[in-house]
């Protein structure tokens, strides 16, 4: 079955500077490929996400991009700011598949 | 407004005691799916449903049981709640299959002591 690794498990950056989470996926069928963020005591809540047939995905500060060959996708979070600490989960699912494989969370520290 | 509505927020309560985590939603969505969110461990899938009278074992099933009698409705139950059951649970919904943005409830904080 599917398996999803999420590197680093704590990131600390300096407001400001970018931010770089990856996850890798064994299942080479899987063909979505969303993130969530999840602020302390409150519920995940979608902040992006991209489909097999796209490489890159933009919104404001926030960009995903896909490595099919590789099977690895990243969230990167540009000129971060304090509101941008939180932990932030990927996932990837298969669309035959009803099951969403969740990475094991990344908790991003940004320094003042 | 679009939401996943589960009830209680939180619970304490004592080993053996009967409980129910109540889940609903209001968008039509067919899929629905209980999680447990422990330090360290992410989120684990304890059951799922398809749709209404469908429901599959997650990753951590041991200790819960579930029922899909109406669509919108998901209830958790814990027939005989032990300390290890103690967790953040979260209620998710989705529409239809895998590549849709999957919903989440605010969240139970259970306690079982």
């Amino acid at each position: 079955g599917e398996n999803v690794e999420q590197h680093p498990s704590t990131l600390s950056v300096q407001e400001g500077d970018s931010a770089v989470i990856k996850c890798t996926y064994s299942d080479s069928a899987s063909n979505y490929f969303p993130w969530y963020k999840q602020e302390l005591g409150k519920r995940p809540q979608l902040i992006i996400d991209i489909r097999s047939n796209v490489g890159e995905k933009k919104d404001q500060r926030i960009a995903v991009t896909l490595n099919k060959t590789a099977k690895h996708f990243s969230l990167h979070i540009t000129e971060t700011q304090p509101e941008d600490s939180a932990v932030y989960f990927c996932a990837a699912s298969i669309y035959s598949n009803y099951q969403l494989i969740w990475g094991a969370g990344t908790k991003l520290i940004i320094k003042p | 407004e679009a939401q996943v509505t589960q009830n209680p927020r939180y619970l304490i309560t004592v080993t053996g005691k009967k409980l129910t985590v109540t889940c609903s939603q209001n968008m039509n969505h067919e899929y629905m799916s209980w999680y447990r969110q422990d330090p360290g461990l992410g989120l684990r899938q304890i059951y799922y449903s398809m749709n209404v009278e469908v429901t599959d074992k997650g990753d951590v099933p041991e200790g819960y049981k579930v029922s899909r009698k109406e669509k919108r409705n998901f209830p958790l139950i814990l027939e005989s709640p032990s300390p290890n059951q103690t967790s953040l649970y979260f209620c998710a919904s989705r529409k239809e299959r895998g590549n849709q943005p999957q919903h989440f409830g605010d969240g139970t904080r259970l306690s079982i002591l």
